[in-house]
This record gives structure tokens, C-alpha cells and sequence, in this order.
């Protein structure tokens, strides 16, 4: 069963970088067919995904946040992890890691972390 | 891709049969996925490629639907199907999500 954990800061402070990690158990981050992402979910339940990464570091990243993100893997570790520069306010939300899996020709999340909550707060 | 559920919360008692709609705002095939976010968990998927129940889900839950209007239908409400249901679209970048509807 493939699990997935974020872990990082839940107070950041404005202008500052988020940076979290998600560590991957029950299956290897190099296996091909899945793309590692964050989504994150505002205090008013809306969801907003963020970016991929795939194991060769291939990333792909929402317009909306692209200046800002960096998502990025470490298969050795079995990890994946985002970086979130100049954050605000509006960036408080709880953030999900999730595997986007293709299947038969479909891309959907399969599997998620539990989800951390990150305040940007001074 | 924009995505438009309603209704936005509906109240339901065990045994109902629920209906939930999705609308895009362009044509987007079967492209489509349902999730079920319970209280203080993350998102589960139901049902990809618009109609396909995922491996493990109830058939109590069926989806419908090709362009721009989808339906998602529990056919007989049960205490774990209470929480906010979402639709998704699926292999186009960047993933969009509806605003959800809160089923209580």
C-alpha cells in the first residue's frame, strides 16, 4: 500500500519561503506512470493543484503560481518536495502531496498525504 | 477549464438517492473524475474517465456524462458518503477542480 507523509514548517512568515517534503513508502518514486504533486486546499475548501514532478525531474507547474514554485525529487530518498518563494497571506492552506497516476489512459490521484496545514503569519 | 457543481451543499437522509452535477465550461469528452473528502481527510477518488467506478469503491456510486455536463449518482446514501464531493477534469494541465458540494 503506497503511503505518502508531508512534513515541514506549519508557520511561515510573509515574504519567506515555504518549503515541504513528501516522503513516499509502500513504492519507489522512480517507478514510471506517475507524476508526484502538491494541491492545496484554501481555509474555504477550494482545491488548487500546484505542480508535478516526474523521477527524471521532469516538472510542469500551474500558470497561476509558476514564478514562484520549484517542485523537486529526490529518488534516493524516495522524496519529493516543494518550494513556495515570497509567500503571503493568501498562501494559507493545507498542502497535499498526491500521486497522479496513469491508468488505461487516464491521469487521476490515486493516492494522498494526509495533508499539513501551513499559516503565513508574522 | 473552468468546472461549476450544484448544487453547492444538499441535505440528505441514509437511503436517499443523491445527484450531483459538474459542469465545464468547454467540452472536455469523459475527461472527468469524482472525489469524496470526508471531514478532516484528504480527497479519495471514486470515479475516472468519467463513469469508471476505481478499483475498491461501492457500486452504489455511478457517473455519467461527455462534454460539458457530468453526473454523479449514489443511488443509496450510507453514513460514510457524508463530505464534500468534487469533480475533477483529467489529462490537461493545469488539473482544475469544481468548488465542491458539501453533502450533509
Amino acid at each position: 500500500q503506497v503511503q505518502l507523509q508531508e512534513s515541514g514548517p506549519g508557520l511561515v512568515k510573509p515574504s519567506q519561503t515555504l518549503s515541504l517534503t513528501c516522503t513516499v513508502s509502500g513504492g519507489s518514486i522512480s517507478s514510471g506512470g506517475f507524476y508526484w504533486s502538491w494541491i492545496r486546499q484554501f481555509p474555504g475548501k477550494g482545491l488548487e493543484w500546484i505542480g508535478y514532478v516526474y523521477h527524471s525531474g521532469t516538472t510542469s507547474y500551474n500558470p497561476s503560481l509558476k514564478s514562484r514554485v520549484t517542485i523537486s525529487v529526490d529518488t534516493s530518498k524516495n522524496q519529493f518536495s516543494l518550494n513556495l518563494t515570497s509567500v503571503t497571506a493568501a498562501d494559507t492552506a493545507v498542502y497535499y502531496c498526491a500521486r497522479d497516476t496513469y491508468h488505461s489512459g487516464w491521469y487521476f490521484f490515486d493516492y494522498w498525504g494526509q495533508g499539513t496545514p501551513v499559516t503565513v503569519s508574522s | 477549464i473552468q468546472l461549476t457543481q450544484s448544487p453547492s451543499s444538499l441535505s440528505a437522509s441514509i437511503g436517499d438517492r443523491v445527484t450531483i452535477t459538474c459542469r465545464a465550461s468547454q467540452a472536455i469528452s469523459t475527461y472527468l473524475a469524482w472525489y469524496l473528502q470526508q471531514p478532516g481527510r484528504a480527497p479519495k477518488v471514486l470515479i475516472y474517465a468519467a463513469s469508471t467506478l476505481q478499483s475498491g469503491v461501492p457500486s452504489r456510486f455511478s457517473g455519467s456524462g461527455s462534454g460539458t455536463d457530468f453526473t454523479l449518482t449514489i443511488s443509496s446514501l450510507q453514513p460514510e458518503d457524508f463530505g464534500t464531493y468534487y469533480c475533477q477534469h483529467l489529462n490537461v494541465y493545469p488539473r482544475t477542480f469544481g468548488q465542491g458540494t458539501k453533502v450533509e
